[in-house]
């Protein structure tokens, strides 16, 4: 069956500007993670999500970061007057149980 | 929170040789995950091993989660193994994995 998707694969955006970041976790899971890997932090939790849940967002950097998910499946991550240490790749992971599976990831940068 | 230690941090094999790759972790875990990040940047499952021992083809696994850590083996390496390969945790606190820093992997013909 079908992965993982997130959209865009790519986003280049000027400093200051907001951007999103769609996650379609698999179809059945229930839980939905967002990570980001960048150079000089390796790859970090950001927010999770399971059902109806309140989300976890102990991990998201800053206020300019936000998440939501709808109807409990496709999510949104959105990061508001970007800056330039916002440059990562963006991860979505879904899972039923414990093991999770990962999408093929945005690469944010920012100029 | 967890820590999560890789090692080594690079290995560099000539085709068909074995290795070992080690994660130490901190504290109790509920699950324990290693992937291989292609050249793409994709996350691929290797392995769902909070405890015992897994074996899928030429890799297999080993969690001792009294002792704290896990082994990944590359048996008969290939230049398709090459890559950076990561060990990530999830502690009794749930919620998140928590990643080492990765093993780069370069397997030459």
């Amino acid at each position: 069956g079908a992965g993982v998707s997130q959209s865009p694969s790519n986003k280049v955006t000027e400093k200051g500007k907001d951007v999103e970041l769609r996650c379609d976790p698999i179809s059945g899971h229930t839980a939905l993670y967002w990570y980001r890997q960048s150079l000089g932090q390796g790859l970090e939790f950001l927010i999770y999500f399971q059902g109806n849940s309140a989300p976890d967002k102990s991990g998201l950097p800053s206020d300019r970061f936000s998440a939501e998910r709808t109807g409990g499946s496709v999510s949104t991550l959105t990061i508001q007057r970007t800056q330039q240490e916002d440059s990562a790749v963006y991860l979505c992971a879904s899972s039923w149980g414990l093991e999770q599976f990962f999408g093929p990831g945005t690469r944010l940068t920012v100029l | 929170g967890i820590q999560v230690e890789q090692s080594p941090p690079d290995l560099i094999l000539q085709e068909g040789a074995n290795s070992t790759l080690r994660c130490n972790f901190s504290d109790s875990v509920n699950n324990l995950q290693w992937f291989h990040q292609n050249p793409w940047g994709q996350l691929i499952n290797l392995f769902y091993i909070p405890s015992g021992t897994k074996q899928n083809g030429r890799l297999s696994a080993t969690t001792v989660a009294t002792e704290r850590y896990s082994l990944l083996y590359i048996s008969s390496s290939q230049t398709t193994d090459s890559g950076v390969y990561f060990c990530a945790v999830e502690g009794a606190a749930g919620n998140k994995l928590t990643f080492g820093g990765g093993t780069r992997v370069l397997v030459k013909p």
